[in-house]
């Protein structure tokens, strides 16, 4: 069975900072893989997905985020930290095998605070 | 707006109580998916619908919990006799056949007192 691991429930960066977020997953297959934000008390926003292709994948409000097998993971990363991206935010995985219903297992998510 | 709705955004219920919460999805979504959310934790899956047809249920689905999407468009959630466990956030997301992502609604936060 499939399953994410995000490495940190809580992190906490200087606005203007790097930020890094960790995922994990454990798949005998390679999954499409995906970052979601949620703000409180609202629904998740895709930043990213990979499917296939280029292993660094670039999405919204400045994160990119690298797909490496050989560690199995998905780390989300975004250069400089600003305020407005304190959130939570989930990695998520869904089988590519044939039939995939895209059904998506998710990780327990991390928090991300800026601090001015 | 054409992203996903879910009605009401809020509910408080008295254990015991049957609730149903309504979905609409992106209109030419024909893929549609239930998850619950609890305080601190990742969605959990519940159940996906292709069109009207229910493909896949979660073990987490009670018997309590029943799912609908009548022709194909919108999708109700029905939890009947609701416990004080049942209290999270109920997501609801569509996404196309051949889209490898799916669009999230804004939810319906649950609560069982």
């Amino acid at each position: 069975a499939q399953s994410v691991t995000q490495l940190g429930s809580h992190v906490s960066v200087s606005e203007g900072a790097l930020v890094l977020l960790r995922c994990n997953y454990s798949s005998s297959v390679p999954p499409y893989l995906f970052w979601y934000v949620q703000y409180p008390n609202q629904g998740l926003q895709l930043l990213l997905k990979y499917t296939t292709g280029a292993t660094l994948v670039k999405g919204i409000n400045g994160f990119e985020a690298e797909f490496k097998k050989s560690e199995t993971s998905f780390h989300l990363t975004k250069p400089s930290a600003h305020m407005s991206d304190a959130a939570e935010y989930f990695c998520a995985v869904s089988p590519p095998t044939s039939g995939n219903t895209g059904k998506l297992i998710f990780g327990q998510g991390t928090t991300l605070q800026v601090k001015p | 707006d054409t992203g996903v709705s879910q009605n009401p955004r809020h509910k408080i219920t008295k254990r015991g109580q049957n609730v149903t919460f309504r979905c609409d999805p992106i209109s030419e979504h024909n893929r549609l998916y239930w998850y619950r959310q609890t305080l601190g934790q990742g969605p959990e899956f519940l159940t996906y619908f292709q069109n009207e047809a229910q493909l896949e249920k979660s073990r987490l689905l009670s018997d309590r919990f029943s799912a609908e999407r009548p022709k194909g468009s919108f999708s109700t959630l029905e939890i009947q006799r609701t416990e004080q466990g049942d209290s999270a956030m109920y997501l609801c997301a569509s996404s196309a056949q051949t889209a490898t992502e799916a669009f999230f609604g804004q939810g319906t936060r649950l609560t069982v007192v």
